[in-house]
């Protein structure tokens, strides 16, 4: 079985400031997934960004990236000019590859907190 | 573009009694799952179907049922409503086992209080 863990249970950072949003997690595959979401307080679940593990690239979606790191396994977020809308929960989620009847496992989540 | 539809979005239960989750998507996928949300957690995976007539037990089962005869709804059965299944409930779907570049889809979820 999988396990996800976010350290951080909330963070607060100025508009437009950089922030990260640690993640690790174990598991036994060799490939897999990861996710972030982002659930504002309207409770939808938005994906924001999506890593395969098979790829050493970290993935990049406009002012979202992550730092892959295998090895560690670790998946940060890291959020550029932050702003107001990006307020919200954000999970780390795993999948593994061929797995995906077996749903997602969601850590726990960190509140992140834009300050005006 | 509805995507994942559920139904409805709030209900209060009192203990014992009996409700049934909708979830209803348009995307023809072949998966779908329920997962619950407590206060400060992620998501667990309640139940799963790979398709119609397919159904799987996910992490948290107990306390629930579900059927998948149509490839487009898969409802959840509270039967014995009990104060431990007070949570947010989300319904979501993908394709098949290889999410798309998108993830899965998922529902706007239903809170649902038992007291």
């Amino acid at each position: 079985a999988q396990t996800v863990t976010q350290s951080q249970p909330e963070m607060s950072v100025q508009e437009a400031e950089t922030v990260t949003l640690s993640c690790t997690y174990d598991t036994s595959e060799s490939n897999y997934y990861l996710f972030w979401y982002k659930q504002p307080p309207s409770r939808q679940m938005i994906l924001v960004i999506r890593q395969e593990a098979y790829k050493q690239q970290n993935a990049t979606e406009n002012r979202f990236s992550v730092n892959f790191q295998k090895a560690a396994k670790s998946f940060s977020l890291k959020i550029s000019d932050s702003q107001l809308g990006d307020t919200a929960m954000y999970f780390c989620a795993f999948l593994r590859s061929g797995g995906g009847a077996d749903g997602l496992t969601f850590g726990k989540g960190t509140h992140l907190i834009i300050q005006p | 573009n509805a995507g994942v539809t559920q139904t409805p979005k709030f209900r209060i239960l009192k203990i014992g009694q009996s409700m049934t989750l909708q979830c209803t998507q348009d995307m023809n996928h072949n998966y779908m799952y329920w997962y619950r949300q407590d206060p400060g957690m992620g998501l667990k995976l309640i139940y799963y179907s790979v398709g119609a007539g397919i159904t799987d037990k996910g992490e948290v089962p107990n306390g629930y049922n579900v059927s998948r005869s149509t490839t487009e709804d898969f409802p959840l059965r509270l039967e014995l409503a009990a104060p431990s299944q007070t949570s947010v409930y989300f319904c979501a779907s993908s394709f098949d086992s290889t999410p798309s570049n998108y993830g899965y889809t998922f529902g706007s979820g239903t809170r649902l209080t038992v007291v």
